[in-house]
């Protein structure tokens, strides 16, 4: 069966500092991968969506980035954290673009 | 890009009673519609979809309905319990990016 992990599972930046989420799928290959974020309450608003390696399509401001290195790796990037970054980072995947996700058990990130 | 509405925002039933959540979507061309569950600090579960080809599916409680005409569709929970109460996301797929586009969330609230 497929399992997604994602990690860490909480973490706590300064504003400035870099980030590195990472998620990886297991049992399946050549997944579409997704970062969505949510901010406190609020919905899913997507960050970037890949269907192969090298593969990312962008949906959001400047500060963040993410990469496929591998076919069930998908990596969130940023060289300096902004406070508005704060939120639960959520990756996902699902076989084609027709199928519904499942989510990894997300990152709550606090930019103070 | 496709733009999902969802309402209303927050829902309290007595248990027992039936919830109804609606949804509009602008893409005409979206074919893929799922529901997910999301629990306090949890990620988001799937708990039935539905594709364009359909109008009505049911499992056990839950039961989804899509008007393409009128594009809108609507998640039904029967006889709830206190464990329905989340946060519940409609999504449609987004045929220009991909990718699931999320409703702004409701908030079910079953009092026991």
């Amino acid at each position: 069966s497929q399992t997604i992990h994602q990690w860490p599972a909480t973490l706590v930046q300064p504003v400035g500092s870099p980030l590195s989420l990472e998620c990886t799928v297991e049992g399946t290959s050549n997944p579409n991968l997704y970062w969505y974020r949510q901010a406190a309450g609020r919905g899913l608003q997507l960050l970037f969506y890949s269907v192969g390696i090298g593969q990312i399509s962008s949906e959001v401001p400047q500060n963040l980035s993410a990469s496929r290195p591998q076919d069930r790796q998908f990596i969130l990037s940023s060289k300096k954290l902004l406070l508005s970054d704060s939120g639960f980072y959520l990756c996902a995947w699902s076989p084609t673009e027709n199928y519904g996700y499942t989510f990894g058990s997300g990152t709550r990130l606090t930019v103070v | 890009g496709e733009n999902v509405e969802q309402h209303p925002s927050t829902l309290s039933v007595q248990e027992g009673d039936s919830a109804v959540i609606k949804c509009t979507y602008s893409d005409s061309a979206s074919n893929y519609f799922p529901w997910y569950k999301q629990e306090l600090g949890k990620r988001p579960q799937l708990i039935i979809d539905i594709r364009s080809n359909v109008g009505e599916k049911k499992d056990q409680r839950i039961a989804v309905t899509l008007n393409k005409t009128a594009k809108h569709f609507s998640l039904h929970i029967t006889e709830t319990q206190p464990e329905d109460s989340a946060v519940y996301f409609c999504a449609a797929r987004d045929t220009g990016r991909r990718a699931l586009t999320f409703g702004s969330g409701t908030r079910l609230q079953v009092q026991p």
